[in-house]
């Protein structure tokens, strides 16, 4: 079955470290999104991308960057981590022309 | 910009009918969404309206009325396993990305 894919699915990291966390899609869609979920605040957009030269800076983007690489493939990185980027990381995909969003399965990141 | 609104918790007793409201305000319209989220699991798409009325696929029916910016989610015969939260999610246009609400988390009691 077509997919989406994180890795890694759990991560701890020191304040400070760089860290890159990567998205895959087999899907063949344009569009790629990277979320931030918190308890009690929902799904937020950090950036997104509707194809490969398109980037797009989303809600809370500061602290974050991305990169393109691929129509498949969609990376986050984090420059230099703060423990207040503890968070449930989600990518997803999308057709445009198309509604539904596709997630992959989280990326669960803690900064000590 | 754009905001939902969505309660943050409900509880519901197995069997039941329960409904999930979300109103939103946003510079453009182009749907409401529903998605799906098990402890642990990803979000998982539920519906979309795009148009004022009532979506209805097998349990679960979705309501949007653009003049009320307010739409909802009606789950039916309630079972232990639609425990989950449930977010509602707007886009302005074709060309923007998902907006979603905070949440409501559903627990469903026997």
């Amino acid at each position: 079955d077509a997919d989406v894919t994180q890795t890694p699915r759990n991560r701890i990291t020191k304040t400070g470290k760089r860290i890159m966390l990567e998205c895959s899609q087999t899907k063949g869609h344009d569009r790629m999104y990277w979320y931030r979920q918190d308890p009690g605040l929902g799904l937020r957009l950090i950036y997104y991308s509707f194809d490969v030269k398109d980037i797009n800076k989303g809600e809370i983007s500061d602290g974050y960057s991305v990169s393109r690489q691929a129509q498949a493939k969609f990376s986050l990185s984090l420059e230099s981590a703060i423990p207040n980027q503890t968070a449930l990381y989600f990518c997803a995909t999308s057709v445009s022309g198309n509604t539904e969003a596709f997630f992959g399965q989280g990326t669960r990141l803690t900064v000590v | 910009g754009q905001s939902l609104e969505q309660p943050s918790e409900v509880t519901a007793v197995e069997g039941a009918i329960v409904q999930i409201n979300c109103t939103y305000q946003t510079s453009g319209f182009y749907g409401l969404s529903w998605y799906q989220q098990h402890d642990g699991g990803a979000p998982t798409f539920l519906s979309y309206n795009a148009l004022d009325g009532l979506e209805e696929t097998g349990r679960f029916s979705s309501f949007l009325s653009r003049s009320d910016s307010y739409g909802y989610l009606l789950l039916q015969e309630l079972q232990m396993k639609d425990s989950a939260s449930y977010f509602c999610a707007v886009r302005s246009s074709g060309n923007t990305p998902l907006v979603f609400g905070k949440g409501t988390r559903l627990s469903v009691i026997a």
